[in-house]
């Protein structure tokens, strides 16, 4: 089955643990993207990478980090969790240039203590 | 700076009638335009999208307009079934900017039986 996977789903950790979540797709896509949700503001764009090794800040990359070592994988890291990146994550993929449609995983609900 | 808007947090609408999202933008630079549909605890799920060469595309019961000199796109359900029942995502972005994309706010749609 096509699908984009995370872990874990629910996380709850105190303000500066460094976490790691995990994100895995199964379509041999070239893009990938790691969202946040929060009421109110909708879904706004953290990092984005169109290829193995290449990355790019979205709207709201401060206080993450991200890598793409393999093209399946693009975990999102957390150094030094805060109160504010208490939200709901949602990492999603595509097959690439000018194939725009997104497949988005579960989500992970992070809540930071 | 929210470059797309969805004004209406929420709608609701009776089984059988048509359903209209609204959605604006301020960035006269984005030339594609995507509907994603997020029931709870899931991921948003690709919709439908619209080139800014069109000013319509339909599939099914739905329907998206565009339009550009008033940097609105709409969203029409018709007819309206209880199982859309969801939060609809509008989102954008420049064909030219890699993988980056903007989301709107989010409008949650009941549709009474």
């Amino acid at each position: 089955e096509a699908q984009v996977t995370q872990n874990p789903r629910y996380l709850i950790t105190v303000t500066g643990k460094k976490l790691t979540v995990t994100c895995s797709q199964n379509m041999n896509h070239e893009y990938m993207s790691w969202y946040r949700q929060d009421p109110g503001l909708g879904l706004r764009q953290i990092y984005y990478s169109m290829n193995v090794e290449v990355t790019d800040k979205g709207d709201v990359p401060e206080g993450y980090k991200v890598s793409r070592k393999e093209k399946r994988n693009f975990p999102l890291i957390l150094e030094s969790p805060s109160p504010n990146q208490t939200s709901l994550y949602f990492c999603a993929s595509s097959w690439g240039p000018a194939a725009y449609e997104q497949y988005f995983g579960p989500g992970t609900r992070l809540t930071v203590t | 700076d929210q470059q797309v808007k969805q004004n209406s947090p929420s709608l609701s609408v009776q089984e059988g009638r048509i359903s209209i999202l609204n959605c604006d933008y301020t960035n006269s630079m984005f030339d594609y335009f995507l509907w994603y549909k997020k029931y709870p605890a899931e991921g948003p799920t690709f919709l439908i999208s619209i080139s800014s060469i069109k000013d319509k595309n339909e599939d099914g019961r739905f329907t998206v307009f565009l339009n550009k000199s008033a940097k609105h796109l709409s969203l029409h359900i018709v007819p309206s079934q209880p199982g859309d029942s969801a939060v609809y995502f509008c989102a954008a972005k420049r064909s030219n900017t890699g993988n980056q994309f903007y989301f709107g706010t989010g409008t949650s749609l009941t549709v009474i039986p």
